[in-house]
């Protein structure tokens, strides 16, 4: 069974709309962390936030939020105001426990804003 | 940035060949990765480091070797390469402290024709 699926291959998003990206996860462990990265064009991966199993609140950074339900496993990704820029593939993994911080990674979202 | 660096950047071979791709960091990282990413699969990891000599292995590691030597260098040995080892390869290091946030290299592109 999957793990980590990201279950939009493909969006568009018209610029200054807000987009949510769907993440749903697979554990038994009590203890795991939620990361989203993005990879613009160009290739490089950009890590984005983060979100521990036991954070009561909801992560921001910036633009970026993440909206965890912790029963439903799912740790959508909310970009608020789209930018251009924003365009990119996004990526949600999980690292289960702490024994050796292996991340286990999503298939991705390729996400393009429209003008 | 957490200064790393993958050399080469894009390396064409042959089937059969032996290949190695270097991973450099210079901030004294204790954990380090290498992963593969193919379309479709995401990133999958091949081997990871938690230590000089210290060494394990990941969810694709068939076809691969690694070695690390020195805290700041992480190589990726294909021993003989083969048409499905045609991927990107990113290395990764994991920030210190929690939560313990990968960063990555820029990638190297391998094509084996």
């Amino acid at each position: 069974a999957q793990k980590i699926t990201q279950t939009q291959p493909g969006m568009f998003v018209q610029e200054k709309e807000a987009v949510t990206l769907d993440c749903t996860y697979d554990t038994s462990d009590q203890s795991y962390g939620l990361f989203w990265y993005k990879q613009p064009s160009s290739g490089e991966m950009i890590f984005l936030i983060y979100q521990g199993s036991y954070d009561e609140q909801n992560a921001t950074e910036g633009r970026y939020s993440l909206n965890f339900q912790k029963a439903r496993k799912s740790a959508n990704l909310v970009i608020s105001a789209s930018q251009l820029g924003d365009s990119a593939m996004y990526f949600c993994a999980m690292r289960e426990g702490w024994s050796n911080y292996q991340l286990i990674w999503g298939a991705g979202t390729k996400l393009i804003i429209k003008p | 940035d957490a200064g790393i660096t993958q050399s080469p950047r894009h390396k064409v071979t042959e089937t059969g060949t032996p290949v190695t791709l270097r991973c450099h960091q210079t901030e004294n990282h204790r954990y380090m990765y290498w992963y593969r990413q193919d379309p479709g699969h995401g990133l999958r990891l091949i081997h990871y480091s938690y230590g000089v000599k210290d060494t394990d292995k990941g969810e694709v590691s068939d076809g691969y070797s690694v070695s690390r030597s020195k805290t700041e260098d992480f190589l990726l040995t294909l021993e003989s390469a083969t048409s499905s080892q045609t991927s990107v390869y990113f290395c990764a290091i994991k920030e210190t402290g929690d939560p313990g946030e990968q960063y990555f290299g820029p990638g190297t592109r391998l094509t084996v024709t």
